[in-house]
């Protein structure tokens, strides 16, 4: 168990909808990451989140969102879905308090299906 | 510009024999390098890096992995392979503390390990 927790496990949608995903990073971790993998692809990197505030952009769409609360918990959002939006959605966190800013720690990922 | 590559989509070895999957690299300054493991419909799975120091970095179930600079290579080894080590491994990189990085790490394509009986 990596103590990062995501909700829901499984979320079947169809197209043009929009739904949320959750993550909930390990205890006094700062950074949570956003990925992406699809069938039978590696890992795409869509955004970063540190203390709230947006660090890195990577390859998200202008359809998907994300923020940090004061919590740390964060959510992407992702709207006007496509058959192609079906993957695997994956949060990780990294960097607490004392901690170097080294390995990501996953969650067990968002298996979404759009239909 | 940072890039991690695989040359291997899949890899097979038989149940007792030595496995290496492979990466090398291309960073700026100074490499941190990690290595992760996917089992099916899991997240992924820290199980070595390499910061700095010794290049023979040692990890999670019996893996290691060695460092070598002037290779900018991280192959990931395994005296010998237990069927249950079957899964995907990801190798990744991340800038070193004097580049401004934001802390992202760079992904391989991922190798599918397969460890036949």
């Amino acid at each position: 168990d990596s103590g990062v927790t995501q909700t829901p496990k499984h979320l079947i949608t169809a197209t043009g909808q929009r739904v949320t995903l959750r993550c909930s990073p390990r205890s006094g971790d700062l950074s949570v990451y956003w990925y992406q993998q699809s069938l039978d692809q590696g890992l795409q990197f869509l955004i970063q989140y540190y203390n709230g505030e947006e660090r890195a952009k990577g390859n998200i769409l202008e359809r998907f969102s994300a923020q940090q609360f004061p919590d740390l918990h964060s959510e992407l959002n992702l709207s006007s879905l496509e058959l192609g939006d079906s993957a695997l959605y994956f949060c990780a966190s990294s960097g607490g308090q004392g901690r170097g800013f080294y390995e990501q720690y996953f969650g067990p990922g968002t298996r979404l299906t759009v239909t | 510009a940072q890039s991690v590559a695989q040359p291997e989509d899949q890899v097979n070895v038989a149940e007792g024999n030595p496995l290496t999957v492979k990466c090398t690299y291309s960073v700026s300054g100074n490499p941190y390098l990690f290595w992760y493991v996917q089992y099916p419909n899991r997240g992924l799975q820290f199980l070595l890096k390499y910061i700095t120091g010794d290049n023979l970095v040692k990890g999670s179930y019996g893996f290691e992995a060695e460092f070598n600079k002037s290779q900018t290579s991280f192959h990931l080894k395994k005296p010998s392979a237990l069927v249950s080590d079957s899964a995907l491994y990801f190798c990744a990189v991340r800038g070193g503390p004097n580049v401004d990085s934001n802390y992202q790490l760079i992904w391989g394509a991922g190798t599918k390990l397969i460890i036949k009986p």
